[in-house]
């Protein structure tokens, strides 16, 4: 079955270490994003790519960075620069076009705690 | 620009009671409008879309009618199930493959 997967589900990180969140998709989609999610703040934007070796910053993009090298991974790292990074991170893609066909469908997530 | 606001929560409902989540929009252009759910600790389904005014989604006894002249899209349910608890979000996607997504409303519906 197609999908996304992201990994780990959970992830613990000591303060000052960088790590880096799998999302690999499987449904041949041209876009994939990163949301970050907070209790009571809904999902606010990371990063976001529309074709491989090219991506946009989206509203929260300090102390992150990505990487698009294929069309099927989206990996986000998120580094000592970010200053609260406890949180939910929720990976996504779509299809580009026509935004009558446009859905976003969504990994199940990794939860990173700071220790 | 664009954005979403819609219902703050958490709701609380009887199992068989009506359900309704609001949520108005502000876009540039002539956007697509959907409903996610998102049970715990996992990420977010479609529930239901519509492309254009007047259309009307539906899923699962839930259905959602676009309204231009109100820039509405009303969650709404006949008879919530045990097994509708969860957060409801609603979205809309405009010029550009750009989301926009609303804080999510918290719906608890007790036996």
């Amino acid at each position: 079955d197609g999908g996304i997967t992201q990994s780990p589900k959970y992830l613990f990180r000591k303060e000052g270490q960088n790590v880096t969140l799998s999302c690999e998709q499987n449904l041949n989609h041209d876009a994939m994003y990163w949301y970050r999610q907070d209790p009571g703040q809904g999902l606010r934007l990371i990063y976001y790519s529309q074709i491989v070796n090219d991506f946009q910053k989206g509203d929260i993009a300090e102390g992150y960075s990505v990487s698009r090298e294929k069309k099927e991974s989206f990996p986000l790292t998120v580094t000592s620069a970010q200053k609260n990074p406890t949180a939910f991170y929720l990976c996504a893609s779509s299809i580009t076009g026509s935004s009558g066909a446009n859905v976003l469908t969504f990994g199940a997530g990794s939860r990173l705690t700071v220790l | 620009g664009n954005s979403v606001t819609q219902m703050e929560g958490p709701v609380t409902l009887s199992e068989e009671a009506f359900l309704t989540i609001n949520c108005t929009y502000t876009a540039t252009g002539y956007p697509s409008l959907f409903w996610y759910v998102q049970y715990p600790g996992e990420g977010l389904q479609l529930l239901l879309k519509a492309t254009k005014a007047d259309d009307k989604g539906s899923n699962k006894g839930f259905e959602a009618t676009y309204r231009k002249e109100t820039t509405s899209f009303h969650l709404e349910k006949g008879s919530v199930q045990v097994s509708d608890s969860a957060v409801y979000f609603c979205a809309l996607s405009g010029t550009g493959n750009q989301f926009y997504f609303g804080t999510g409303t918290s719906l608890t519906v007790i036996p």
